[in-house]
């Protein structure tokens, strides 16, 4: 699979449940980021997680990173319809100078 | 703040015909360009990036050709258009070892 890969492809939820997604990812990196996409528009950047950092938090948003495992985890707590959206995890490789690599994205539905 | 814009926002253009598609950042300076594009329902594919005017690098290879004639100017540019060459084209900049921040998009459809 490709750096950084996202499980599950898609995730539908009811409005106030918390939703998981899950990235993989191969090479030793500098940092993992997640972003948002709305259908149709440009990304947008979530959280910054560095190599050393094992959880962050930004509002509802909790990740977390295992180095050891190569992999990261996006909570959504008490996710909103506003939430629905594609989410794409993407590492900074060490040698891998100044580019991300990303996933394929997960598509969460939050239901009203 | 800084403030990246792309245009045009949608394109329809026909096969064999050229392509100019251009990102311009605001309030930065020397920051790192990218243009990606993304098919229907996938992930992004980086194209280009540049650390730098006149600095390109070249992630696949294909007819896409992109240039940095000033510091906050990234363009995209095809001589001859494939129908493969339909989707969603992104810019983004950041700087180093930062979060990448993208524009609006372009929506490229190649009849």
């Amino acid at each position: 699979s490709q750096q950084g890969e996202e499980d599950p492809q898609a995730l539908s939820i009811q409005e106030g449940e918390n939703a998981t997604m899950n990235c993989s990812y191969k090479t030793s990196i500098n940092n993992l980021q997640w972003y948002r996409q709305n259908s149709g528009r440009g990304l947008v950047h979530l959280i910054l997680i560095r190599s050393n950092e094992r959880e962050k938090h930004s509002g509802r948003l909790r990740v977390t990173l295992d180095t050891s495992k190569k992999s990261s985890s996006l909570l959504i707590t008490a996710s909103r319809a506003a939430d629905t959206a594609s989410y794409f995890c993407a590492t900074d490789a060490i040698t891998a100078g100044n580019k991300l690599t990303f996933g394929g994205g997960t598509r969460v539905l939050v239901k009203p | 703040s800084q403030t990246i814009h792309q245009w045009p926002a949608t394109l329809v253009q026909p096969v064999g015909s050229p392509l100019s598609l251009e990102c311009t950042v605001e309030g930065t300076s020397n920051p790192n360009l990218y243009w990606y594009r993304q098919a229907a329902g996938r992930g992004l594919q980086l194209l280009f990036y540049s650390v730098g005017i006149g600095q390109i690098s070249s992630e696949v290879p294909q007819n896409l050709s992109a240039s940095r004639p000033q510091d906050r100017q990234f363009i995209l540019s095809s001589k001859k258009l494939l129908l493969s060459d339909s989707g969603f084209y992104l810019c983004a900049w950041s700087e180093v070892k930062s979060a990448q921040y993208f524009g609006p998009g372009t929506r490229l459809t190649v009849l």
